[in-house]
């Protein structure tokens, strides 16, 4: 298995919701990534876990909570979002937390808040 | 402060053609430079890498040319295909950093039939 998972693949919520996003890889990865794509810009890092510690927030508002219950499992809990938030969700892994590690993305998880 | 510039922003070639796409950094502690492929509606895919160490990787129809002194490095696509269309991104990383890549603008390339 060659994949990273991640569904929903459409998520459409109010801003009172709580929902979570999943994301599942079965590569033996110890690193993975939560990252956030809005349109036509690239990818923004949120989140980095390795060996299943959050080791790298970048700033991101409380109303993301992510989670990493195993390691080939990792979440993405919202709450109270806002409309700006509105974007691709995108969830990859790579082997190790150490630099020059290619990534494996999922194919994401499109997020709509009204 | 956008440490891996990008350009051209889009890209419109013939098949058969050459695309070429350039990026340059900043930091020169980024020790590895990675090009990824984006269709629509999916996640990026890994293309081809390179590290600083080497000046050129090539990959099938795929070459990454690196100028380490220049701080820039660049993709050329040979025989451009419709299939090949797709935004293109650029990326970074440092080996102490904890794997963050940090990503060119990307370019939206078009090859026409």
């Amino acid at each position: 298995d060659t994949e990273v998972t991640q569904t929903p693949k459409h998520l459409v919520m109010g801003m009172t919701n709580k929902k979570s996003l999943k994301c599942e890889q079965h590569m033996g990865h110890r690193a993975m990534y939560w990252y956030k794509q809005k349109a036509k810009k690239p990818p923004e890092l949120m989140f980095v876990y390795s060996y299943e510690k959050l080791s790298i927030n970048e700033s991101v508002p409380s109303r993301f909570s992510p989670e990493c219950p195993n390691s080939s499992l990792l979440n993405l809990h919202l709450h109270a979002l806002q409309p700006e938030d509105s974007a691709l969700y995108l969830c990859a892994s790579s082997q190790d937390p150490w630099g020059g590690q290619g990534y494996t993305f999922g194919s994401g998880t499109r997020l709509t808040v009204v | 402060q956008q440490q891996v510039k990008q350009s051209p922003q889009s890209l419109i070639v013939q098949k058969g053609g050459i695309s070429i796409i350039n990026c340059a950094y900043e930091n020169t502690a980024f020790d590895y430079f990675p090009w990824y492929q984006q269709f629509p509606g999916k996640g990026p895919a890994l293309l081809i890498a390179i590290r600083p160490d080497v000046s050129e990787k090539k990959e099938g129809r795929f070459t990454i040319s690196f100028n380490k002194s220049a701080k820039q490095f660049s993709l050329h696509i040979m025989d451009s295909q419709p299939g090949d269309s797709a935004t293109y991104f650029c990326a970074a990383s440092m080996n102490n950093a904890g794997n963050m890549l940090t990503f060119g603008g990307g370019t939206r390339l078009m090859v026409k039939p």
